[in-house]
């Protein structure tokens, strides 16, 4: 089974709008953390936003949130006041078992294309 | 305050040639990870390094890769004999600690094998 899914085809958002990125996830250890990452046309791989499976609010920097529901096991990425420069590829990742392990699995992205 | 460092950031290889690929983290982090990206897919795991240690290498082919992270010096991704199937973006990140909550990527290194 796959451990991150992220099925969302293209995305598009007009400028200035939120867009929600969506990702589950499959675990069943009861520790766990989810990333976001960013991933323009230049290739860089740009940490957004963790949440740890142990925290109780939903996590937030700037424009990002991260829309947790633990019994569904989504994690889904709210990019609010879209700008030109968000077009890249998004990619939702997790850590399994604590801080003991330190690997991530990534899911296989969504593309969103912000329109002018 | 300079982040990951990859080089080169591109490389081409001819089939059965060594493929030599650097990362040198951010300062002050001792855990290196090497990720390899596929064209359209997701980044795959393939090692963990602490200094002069291999903690994790369960994504790592067991043959023709091998990765060493030195007490001086960058962390070597080696691929030898390479294969076109070897073709792919390889990224490192590192951290500060084990199982911290941000993992710091370099910008990758294209290889391209003819």
């Amino acid at each position: 089974a796959q451990k991150i899914t992220q099925t969302q085809p293209g995305m598009f958002v007009q400028e200035k709008e939120a867009v929600t990125l969506d990702c589950t996830y499959d675990t069943s250890d009861p520790s766990y953390g989810l990333f976001w990452y960013k991933q323009p046309s230049s290739g860089e791989m740009i940490f957004l936003i963790y949440q740890g499976s142990y925290d109780q609010q939903n996590a937030t920097e700037g424009r990002y949130s991260l829309n947790f529901q633990k019994a569904r096991k989504s994690a889904n990425l709210v990019i609010s006041a879209s700008q030109l420069g968000d077009s890249a590829m998004y990619f939702c990742a997790m850590r399994e078992g604590g801080t003991a392990n330190s690997k991530l699995t990534f899911g296989k992205g969504i593309t969103l294309s912000v329109r002018p | 305050n300079a982040g990951v460092m990859q080089n080169p950031r591109h490389l081409v290889r001819r089939r059965g040639q060594e493929a030599r690929l650097r990362c040198s983290p951010v300062k002050g982090h001792s855990h290196v990870y090497w990720y390899r990206q596929l064209p359209e897919e997701g980044l795959k795991f393939m090692v963990y390094l602490q200094k002069e240690n291999i903690i994790d290498e369960s994504g790592m082919p067991k043959e023709r890769f091998s990765a060493e992270f030195p007490k001086e010096g960058p962390s070597i991704l080696r691929i030898q004999q390479v294969v076109r199937g070897d073709s792919a973006a390889y990224f490192c990140a590192s951290s500060p600690r084990q199982g911290g909550n941000e993992q710091f990527f370099g910008p990758g290194t294209r290889l391209t094998v003819l």
